[in-house]
């Protein structure tokens, strides 16, 4: 069954600091992986996206997230985080079938020390 | 162009009462995508319209809950009898193609749903 975990379920840090945030998935086959960012106040927005090609996808605001197909995993970073990083991020995952869902992980809340 | 639309953005209702909540996908999107979130916790999938296929009720989570598509356009999310635990946000996403592997959703804002 497909799956996806984010183990760091909240992350402080300072301005200024560089940010990983783990995602690894669970599916036998192809995938798409996608990271969203719920700001406070605000909806769900997409922040990047991997369907082929280079593994390392760079999405908006300066975030970036590596595809490590034999780690299962989806990492996004950020050298330099601002305070208006603020937010849950959330990890997802989509098998390469029509018949697959996108499948959510729980999200990580990101808390910028000014 | 308009984004995926949602309301009511915040419902209030007692216990018991039923109650619908409507989503306005992005025109043209063929999916459509209803999640519950509740405080502290990801996204739960409840049901996924495509097109003119029998949607996929997979993730409701009881008789109570039930979801209607017109076409390819406005969805509604009704819960019947409501308890506490129904309390969260209801999300609605669209997307173009949920059948294509490179398919991408676009997220409303969300209905905070209190049952008191």
């Amino acid at each position: 069954a497909q799956s996806v975990s984010q183990h760091n379920h909240h992350v402080i840090l300072s301005e200024a600091a560089s940010l990983e945030l783990g995602c690894n998935y669970s599916y036998g086959g192809t995938v798409n992986l996608f990271w969203y960012v719920q700001y406070p106040g605000q909806h769900l927005q997409l922040l990047l996206k991997y369907f082929s090609g280079d593994p390392l996808v760079k999405g908006i605001k300066g975030f970036e997230a590596e595809f490590i197909k034999s780690k299962f995993s989806f990492n996004l970073r950020k050298p330099s985080v601002q305070w208006s990083d603020t937010a849950e991020y959330f990890c997802a995952v989509k098998g390469y079938s029509s018949a697959s869902k996108i499948i959510f992980g729980s999200g990580t809340r990101l808390s910028i020390r000014p | 162009g308009a984004g995926v639309s949602q309301s009511p953005s915040n419902k209030v209702t007692e216990k018991g009462k039923d109650v619908e909540l409507r989503c306005d996908p992005i025109s043209g999107h063929t999916a459509l995508y209803w999640y519950r979130q509740r405080l502290g916790q990801g996204l739960e999938f409840l049901i996924y319209f495509q097109g003119n296929s029998a949607p996929d009720k997979s993730g409701l989570p009881s008789d109570r809950f039930s979801a209607e598509r017109t076409g390819e356009s406005v969805s509604t999310l009704t819960i019947q009898r409501t308890q506490q635990e129904d309390s969260a946000v209801y999300l609605c996403a669209s997307s173009l193609d949920g059948d294509s592997s490179t398919d991408t959703q676009y997220f409303g804002p969300g209905t905070r749903l209190t049952v008191l």
